[in-house]
């Protein structure tokens, strides 16, 4: 079945280092959405891509979808402490339902 | 405007009681999930609606019903609880308007001992 995977699982970095997570469909996807969780809390939609090689960004958020539509990431510039979380990626599935990845953890040491 | 609501927010079960989670939403969204979501797991869909009446099952919905009597209202029922349903619970909605981008509720964490 549809699998969407991401890597890495868990990352800790200094603040002000950069992050990049990385998100990999085993089918095309005509979309990808991006969630961010907060620990303890529950997710938060942050933004959808639609388009192929489209590029867009959040403030230090800068979110990719691949010119294959099979691939997503997500980076971060100059983390702060209020980027730890989990963020997820999701691809569409049956038009109506998402198929989640496992998530990576951001812990920000400062 | 409160989006997803969810109760109760903490709920400790013995092996082989029921209870039902209860998920409100007033965004007038059709489309409603349930989510499962173990510690440090991702999301599992457990059941899922796109209208009131029409409910459908997701990945892993054995132990649990659901009914969708509301476009509002999307109750998760678990009957003969198990401790391998200790988890969190999530509900969410969506519409299509928007790209089925789905809201959370703020979950209702669940031991069964």
């Amino acid at each position: 079945g549809q699998q969407v995977m991401q890597i890495p699982q868990y990352q800790h970095v200094q603040e002000g280092e950069d992050f990049t997570t990385y998100c990999n469909s085993s089918t095309t996807l005509s979309n990808i959405q991006w969630y961010k969780q907060r620990p303890g809390g529950h997710p938060v939609f942050l933004i959808q891509l639609v388009k192929s090689g489209e590029v867009k960004k959040q403030k230090r958020l800068t979110f990719q979808f691949g010119e294959a539509k099979k691939n997503s990431s997500l980076h971060i510039t100059a983390t702060q402490t209020t980027d730890v979380g989990t963020y997820f990626c999701a691809g569409p599935k049956d038009g109506n339902k998402l198929v989640f990845g496992a998530g990576t953890i951001l812990r920000v040491k400062s | 405007n409160a989006g997803v609501t969810q109760t109760p927010k903490f709920r400790i079960l013995k092996i082989g009681q029921s209870m039902t989670l209860q998920c409100t939403q007033d965004m007038n969204h059709n489309y409603m999930y349930w989510y499962r979501q173990d510690p440090g797991m991702g999301l599992k869909l457990i059941y899922y609606s796109v209208g009131a009446g029409i409910t459908d099952k997701g990945e892993v919905p054995n132990g649990y019903n659901v009914s969708r009597s509301t476009t509002e209202d999307f109750p998760l029922r678990l009957e003969l609880a198990a401790p391998s349903q200790t988890s969190v619970y999530f509900c969410a909605a969506s519409q299509k308007r928007t790209g089925y981008e789905q809201y959370f509720g703020p979950g209702t964490r669940l031991t069964v001992t």
